[in-house]
């Protein structure tokens, strides 16, 4: 079945410091993808829509300055925590929406952890 | 504003025990329903989906799910669980015309042999 592979699983950084998560399809192209984040004991909170080759769309209330999203190809899209503080230590996972028949494929998820 | 409740937030039970898992959701219009099954250290996965069509949906692994329109519910049910199916489970919902998933707070549950 269809791959979405994010990397990495966790990483900690110091506070301030800038943090790149990568989310790939493996076998099929996704002209759209959505990262979410997820505190402790809540739910999966969508942060922003990206699409191939445009600006990607924000959720009210997400900063597009601090979380930067680069769609640049079908099968990448990235998410870079610019500036990251311990307020934005949470787990981050991406999903992939499949063009060919429209299935959704999650990746496994990026732990941060900022110090 | 769409919003999903997932009443028990975690679950134990033996093997062969009876599974039911609440969800309500609030939205007016038409929307598509799914159950999302992270198993321990996997990605989510899809576990069934609900479009159009019989409310009774099938799963894999043999989970079922009813959606009830008048309750706003679409309840996640299994008749013997396994120690297996110890996962998190999250109930997911969007409206119609729009591809964003609104998420429940999901359900912990741990089967014992």
């Amino acid at each position: 079945g269809a791959v979405v592979s994010q990397h990495p699983s966790w990483v900690i950084c110091k506070s301030g410091t800038s943090v790149k998560i990568e989310c790939r399809s493996l076998d099929f192209q996704a002209t759209t993808m959505f990262w979410y984040r997820q505190f402790p004991k809540q739910s999966l909170m969508l942060m922003a829509t990206s699409n191939e080759g445009s600006k990607a769309t924000y959720e009210q209330g997400v900063e597009k300055d601090k979380f930067l999203i680069n769609h640049a190809s079908l099968t990448l899209s990235t998410l870079t925590v610019t500036s990251a503080h311990p307020e934005d230590s949470s787990f981050y996972i991406c999903s992939a929406r499949d063009f060919g028949d429209e299935k959704l494929f999650f990746g496994s998820g990026t732990q941060l952890s900022v110090l | 504003a769409q919003s999903v409740s997932q009443h028990n937030h975690h679950v134990i039970l033996s093997e062969a025990a009876s599974l039911e898992l609440g969800c309500n959701y609030s939205y007016g219009g038409t929307v598509n329903l799914f159950w999302y099954v992270q198993y321990p250290g996997q990605h989510l996965q899809l576990l069934l989906k609900y479009f159009s069509g019989d409310p009774l949906v099938k799963g894999i692994k043999g989970f079922e799910a009813e959606f009830i329109k008048s309750k706003f519910s679409f309840n996640l049910r299994k008749p013997s669980v396994q120690w297996s199916d110890t996962a998190e489970y999250f109930c997911a919902v969007n409206s119609y015309n729009t591809d964003k998933l609104i998420f429940g707070t999901g359900t912990r549950l741990q089967v014992f042999p």
